[in-house]
């Protein structure tokens, strides 16, 4: 089975913040992604990878950086956490196998901006 | 623009069957997903299409219309297990998903 990992399922953090969200994929995906999720809104995608090193800037990329070093491992970086950034973050992956690149999700992990 | 309509919330009973609808607008189009997803939890998927049609899988199953920008999810026996959200996106043309907000699914005994 596949299986997504996030390093933590909540976290509160004060505004200023630098704040690090980690996710690991045990399935040798080559496609990584973080979305965030709120209330009555689709998933908005923040930055996506294809590859170890590489990084592509999602719908919502302004506040956020990420960091792929190897190819299991995929970090979304707060640089400075505002409360707009309260959210629920979800990390998936994906094979690149073409059309039929089903994503696996993470848990979640909600954040709370104080 | 791009967008995944679906309606906010739907009630059903348990045994029942219900309907949950999408339609979609997406730059290019390269199959259309649902997904399931419990309070608090990540979404699980449930089924993809890209050709025009009906797929089956068990008690749920997934339609399919690119002419008319449409897909169900049709779920059979309903269980109250199946109470949660179910989001439909739609893959455009550079592979990348659009979200619905997800309909949520209320089961009443």
């Amino acid at each position: 089975d596949v299986k997504v990992t996030q390093s933590s399922r909540y976290l509160v953090k004060r505004t200023g913040e630098k704040v690090f969200l980690e996710c690991v994929q045990d399935m040798d995906h080559e496609n990584m992604f973080w979305y965030r999720q709120d209330p009555g809104l689709g998933l908005r995608l923040i930055y996506f990878s294809y590859d170890v090193k590489m990084k592509e800037k999602g719908d919502i990329p302004e506040g956020y950086s990420v960091s792929r070093e190897k190819k299991e491992r995929f970090s979304l970086i707060l640089e400075s956490a505002s409360t707009n950034q309260t959210s629920m973050y979800l990390c998936a992956s994906s094979h690149a196998t073409g059309v039929t690149e089903t994503q696996y999700f993470g848990p979640g992990t909600r954040l709370l901006v104080l | 623009g791009q967008n995944i309509d679906q309606p906010t919330e739907m009630t059903a009973t348990e045994g029942a069957i219900v309907q949950i609808n999408c339609t979609y607008q997406t730059s290019g189009f390269n199959g259309l997903f649902w997904y399931q997803q419990h309070a608090g939890e990540a979404p699980t998927f449930l089924s993809y299409n890209v050709l025009d049609g009906l797929e089956e899988k068990g008690r749920f199953s997934s339609f399919l219309s690119r002419s008319k920008g449409y897909s169900y999810l049709l779920l059979k026996e309903l269980q109250m297990k199946d109470s949660a959200s179910y989001l439909c996106a739609g893959m455009d043309s550079n592979y990348q998903l659009i979200w619905g907000a997800g309909t949520k699914l209320i089961i009443k005994p």
